[in-house]
């Protein structure tokens, strides 16, 4: 069965600290991996990873995959009490329906002043 | 900017009661889908659709039904609401591409007393 692990489930620091946030995978044909950004609404989207080794960017949010060890991780430097916001990851496969998503149950993060 | 509005935020229904949740999309996607989020679970696709009254199974369709009438709207049904579809509902569309992005909207969280 296909499966995506968050660790860790929840994640207290300080503003101003470093964290990165692990996602692993178990897919049968792998296609991509997205990360979202959920606050108390809508999630929003942050990256789409297809291939291993390349970095996205996002000012001070980056990722990156590795679908040798099956896992991505997302890092957010000089966190401010805004990034406080469950992190999901996702996996979509091939095959099956279109754009269907396999989610992790996501990491909360909190960011304290 | 996509935009994925839903009918209510809060819905407070009591159990036996049928309960209709609407999605709309404005950006004409292909793809629609129903999420239940539930603490420790992440994200559940209960029912997505392809195009204009086609749909498939999630993983956990028990309970629900849905009706894609018209390509902006996609409604989930719950035909007798029990307490344990007391959660948060979230509905996302997507484009037809390899590589689009879920877009999401902001959530239905539903009580069922």
């Amino acid at each position: 069965e296909d499966k995506v692990v968050q660790s860790p489930l929840s994640l207290v620091v300080h503003e101003g600290d470093t964290v990165t946030l692990n996602c692993s995978y178990e897919v049968t044909n792998f296609r991509s991996l997205l990360w979202y950004k959920q606050e108390k609404k809508a999630p929003t989207f942050l990256f789409m990873l297809t291939s291993s080794g390349i970095e996205k960017k996002s000012g001070r949010l980056s990722s990156i995959l590795d679908k040798k060890e099956l896992f991505s991780i997302l890092n957010i430097t000089a966190t401010q009490t805004g990034d406080s916001a469950v992190y999901l990851c996702a996996v979509r496969p091939y095959g099956g329906a279109t754009n269907k998503l396999i989610f992790g149950t996501g990491t909360l993060l909190a960011v304290q002043p | 900017d996509v935009k994925v509005t839903q009918s209510s935020r809060y819905l407070v229904k009591r159990t036996g009661e049928k309960v209709f949740l609407e999605c709309v999309q404005d950006m004409d996607h292909e793809n629609m889908f129903w999420y239940r989020q539930d603490p420790g679970l992440g994200l559940r696709l209960i029912y997505f659709s392809y195009d204009v009254k086609m749909k498939e199974k999630g993983d956990i369709p028990e309970g629900y039904s849905v009706s894609r009438e018209k390509k902006e709207r996609f409604s989930l049904i719950l035909e007798s609401a029990s307490t344990n579809q007391t959660s948060m509902y979230l509905c996302a569309s997507s484009g037809e591409g390899t590589y689009n992005e879920q877009f999401f909207g902001p959530g239905t969280r539903l009580t069922v007393l």
